[in-house]
This record gives structure tokens, C-alpha cells and sequence, in this order.
């Protein structure tokens, strides 16, 4: 069966300090991978999402990067972080990202920037 | 572009109470309508799904029907629990991003014994 696994679950960062949130898919090859943010008060917003190696689409342009490593690795970055980039990361995958496709979502990172 | 309205919350109901949370659209094209919700600590979960017009995703108790003329997918359930409290996010795919879910802002639900 199909797993998909994020981490940290937790983390406190200062502002202006680097980020690196990690999301492994195991059980199956070549998903669609897509990185959402939800913030206080707010809804889920896509970040960037990912049709395969190397290949990242964003939708939000900030101060985030994202990469894919590996066909079943997907990373979010930043080099500097904001307080507003407070907040809780779901990473999803699909089988073949069709109109159709349920997401699955692993179990979330909350981050709080001080 | 496409987008998806839910109602506003927080929804307070008593156990056994009817559900009904308002989702309408906004869309290019004939999109796949889905309801997922989230547990209190815990990821999103799909609840149901509706790909085409007419059709009625089912699960849990839980209902929504995809309304073509009226752009909605409401979500009911008769009779709720109290282990339904939870926030339900309604949800669009986008053919513009990768077929990402593009999502309402949520409705948290509240019910008490």
C-alpha cells in the first residue's frame, strides 16, 4: 500500500533562519506531488506542485523553492524565512494527476516563525 | 480563474441534527468536485468525490451532488455525530496547475452531545 510520509511534525524557527521540509512517497512510482500551505484564518493555498523529477511548477510567488530530488522525494525550502510564512505544510501525491485523481495528503508540519 | 466558495463558519449543532454546508464554484471547463476534511490534529482525508454532473458522492453518511446549472456541491448529512466535528473543506481540480486541488477556506463543525 501507498504511504506518504513528511517531517519535521513540528517546528520553531526564527525569523530570517533557513527551512528544509521533507515528503517521501512510498508504494508507488511517478506521482504528482504538491506542496499546500494553510495558514491561520486562512484557506489551503497550492505552493508549488510537481509532474516529476526535476520538474516544479509554482503558483505562489515568494520567498519558498521547492525541489524533487528523487521521483518520490518532494522539499520545501527557503533560505530566509518570514513570520508570515507561519503555518501548516501538507504535502499530497496523486497516481497520474488527472481531473479525477483523489490526493492524499500526509500528516502535515507546523511551522511557527518568531 | 477557477475558484470555490464555502460558508462561513464555525457550524454548532446538536448530535442527530441535519448538516448542510454551502459549496459553489466558479470553473473553466467540467471540473472534479470533492469534499475532504480534516480531523482535529490530523491531515486531510478525501470524505467524496464527484466527477460528473448529476453524480451524487457518498460516504460516511455524508452526501453531495454535483449541480451543473447551479455551480454547487453542498455537503448534508442527517443525522451527524459528535465524531464529526471536524473542518470540511470543499474542493475543485484545476487542469491549470496539475489537476491541484483548489480549495475552499473551510467550514469548521462543532456538534455537541
Amino acid at each position: 500500500s501507498q504511504t506518504i510520509h513528511q517531517w519535521p511534525a513540528t517546528l520553531v524557527q526564527p525569523v530570517g533562519s533557513p527551512l528544509s521540509l521533507e515528503c517521501t512517497v512510498e508504494g508507488t512510482s511517478n506521482p504528482n506531488l504538491y506542496w499546500y500551505r494553510q495558514a491561520a484564518g486562512r484557506g489551503l493555498q497550492l505552493l508549488f506542485y510537481s509532474v516529476g523529477i526535476g520538474q516544479i511548477s509554482s503558483e505562489v510567488p515568494q520567498n519558498l523553492s521547492a525541489s524533487r530530488p528523487q521521483d518520490r522525494q518532494f522539499i520545501l525550502s527557503s533560505k530566509k524565512l518570514l513570520l508570515s510564512d507561519s503555518g501548516f505544510y501538507l504535502c499530497a501525491w496523486s497516481v497520474t494527476g488527472i481531473a479525477s485523481e483523489t490526493q492524499y495528503f500526509g500528516p502535515g508540519t507546523r511551522l511557527l516563525v518568531l | 480563474g477557477n475558484s470555490v466558495t464555502q460558508m462561513e463558519g464555525p457550524v454548532t449543532l446538536s448530535e442527530e441534527a441535519f448538516l448542510t454546508i454551502n459549496c459553489t464554484y466558479t470553473a473553466t471547463g467540467y471540473p472534479s468536485l470533492f469534499w475532504y476534511v480534516q480531523y482535529p490534529g490530523e491531515g486531510l482525508q478525501l470524505l467524496l468525490k464527484a466527477t460528473k454532473a448529476d453524480d451524487k458522492g457518498s460516504n460516511k453518511g455524508f452526501e453531495a451532488t454535483y449541480r451543473k446549472e447551479t455551480t454547487s456541491f453542498h455537503l448534508e448529512k442527517g443525522s451527524v455525530q459528535v465524531s464529526d466535528s471536524a473542518v470540511y473543506f470543499c474542493a475543485l481540480s484545476d487542469r491549470n496547475s496539475g489537476y491541484a486541488l483548489n480549495f475552499g477556506k473551510g467550514t469548521s463543525l462543532l456538534v455537541t452531545p
